[in-house]
């Protein structure tokens, strides 16, 4: 099973909106509604943000949303604050009962 | 609250062994599933398998074989065996509690170090 495939670094200022890619194939993101999206700062536990491509946990602030259109999956930041800076990985739910990660994207805020 | 916490890792050499534990607490543990996932040195996180209740478990393709998840209920601990390491098993091990069927993975810990070094 491949890593699906996302952009190395994504960045903008305060305030914009940014849109993280993630794109699979049919045996993954294209046939499942099981998207996640984590976020990760380095020396820290890795934090779901999204689940099922667009649900967000208690406590997530609305400025995260998900979408899903065919084997590609993104996450959009609205808003931008310094403090969403980290790497942020998709996964998907596979065909063959496991779970495959993103290949990550670094967000800075400039 | 949820906690997972992660234990069991350090230095081992090439060819070697390595049982790391993962003690979840705030939850039905028995009927809780359980996923490990790895971050290597300057790479991504790499799933490794998971746990269901009753203890079936499913791997990735890389480490199928060489791995292997089990649970203690009576310990809320599941497992993390590793046998012929290799150096590019030297990662942080994150264990992690999964809500659902679909692994969405609700609650981290912060991890444990292995390397494998001569």
């Amino acid at each position: 099973q491949s890593a699906l495939t996302q952009p190395a670094s994504v960045s903008g200022s305060p305030g914009q909106s940014i849109t993280i890619s993630c794109t699979g194939t049919s045996s993954d993101v294209g046939n499942y509604n099981y998207v996640s999206w984590y976020q990760h700062l380095p020396g820290n536990a890795p934090k779901l943000m999204i689940y099922e491509v667009s649900n967000r946990p208690s406590g997530v602030s609305s400025r995260f949303s998900g979408s899903k259109s065919g084997n590609t999956a993104s996450l959009t930041i609205s808003g931008l604050q310094a403090e969403d800076e980290a790497d942020y990985y998709c996964s998907s739910y596979t065909t063959t009962s496991t779970l495959v990660f993103g290949t990550g994207t670094k967000v800075t805020v400039l | 609250e949820v906690q997972v916490v992660e234990s069991g890792g350090g230095f081992v050499e090439p060819g070697g062994s390595l049982r790391l534990s993962c003690v979840a607490s705030g939850l039905t543990f028995s009927h809780a599933w359980m996923s490990w996932v790895r971050q290597a040195p300057g790479q991504g996180l790499e799933w490794l398998g998971r746990i269901k209740n009753g203890g079936a478990t499913d791997y990735a393709a890389p480490v199928k074989g060489r791995f292997t998840i089990s649970r203690d209920d009576s310990k809320n601990t599941v497992y993390l065996q590793m046998n012929s390491l290799k150096s590019e098993d030297t990662a942080v091990y994150y264990c992690n509690w999964n809500s659902d069927l679909y692994c969405t993975m609700r609650v981290w810990g912060k991890g444990t170090t292995v390397t494998v070094s001569s």
